[in-house]
């Protein structure tokens, strides 16, 4: 078992729905949880960053954190085509970083 | 404006040869990492550092060695013994808080093509 899953998708939808994207994670020692976005052939960019459970808004993305359930969310609000890319979720304990595998996101005009 | 650099964006090797990929940070950034990302598989780490010459193996270190002369500086060589080095190279950096990293900044990435 992986120590973070992640669905890949592909996850198509249309421009100003609400999406929800998730990570799975089977270690309780994970404290420390990342949401980013990667556009095509470029570098990943840092989304969100959330310590405890509960969630955290900034502007139309919101991060859920249930440690409880070891089930974190993504949520974007008001979608738009500038939000299509792949989201990987990342979580840390200690020193150590783990990452998902990805979720392809395309938000259609 | 302050960032990671990485350079070239593309590169292509031929079998038998090492190639450099360069990694430059100006955020002032304690430790710096290399990844590499092949589809499917998410990141897997190579190497880091949180100190000048000081660097620890990743998960996939064989095949690959790095130096660490400068703290802006983390260039990570691609030897010929790395049998499948065709990827995307990902460099990344954080600060250290409490001897604990904190979240990861990405560079642009190197996509290298062994020809």
């Amino acid at each position: 078992q992986k120590e973070v899953e992640q669905d890949p998708g592909p996850l198509s939808v249309p421009e100003g729905a609400i999406v929800s994207l998730n990570c799975t994670y089977s270690n309780s020692a994970f404290q420390y949880f990342m949401w980013y976005r990667q556009y095509s052939r470029k570098g990943p960019e840092l989304l969100m960053y959330t310590y405890s459970s509960g969630n955290k808004e900034d502007g139309r993305f919101t991060a859920q954190v249930d440690k409880s359930s070891k089930y974190i969310s993504l949520f974007i609000r008001d979608s738009q085509p500038s939000d299509s890319a792949t989201y990987l979720c990342a979580m840390k304990t200690g020193n150590q970083f783990y990452f998902g595998t990805g979720t392809s996101l395309t938000v259609i005009p | 404006d302050g960032g990671i650099t990485q350079s070239p964006k593309y590169l292509f090797r031929k079998e038998g040869q090492n190639v450099t990929l360069s990694c430059e940070q100006n955020l002032n950034h304690d430790a710096m990492y290399w990844y590499r990302q092949d589809p499917g598989q998410g990141l897997r780490l190579i190497y880091y550092s949180q100190i000048v010459n000081d660097f620890q193996k990743g998960d996939i270190a064989e095949g690959y060695s790095v130096s660490r002369e400068k703290k802006e500086s983390f260039p990570l060589t691609v030897t010929s013994a790395q049998k499948n080095p065709t990827a995307f190279y990902l460099c990344a950096s954080s600060t250290i808080a409490g001897g604990l990293y904190n979240e990861q900044f990405f560079g642009p990435g190197t996509r290298l093509t062994v020809l």
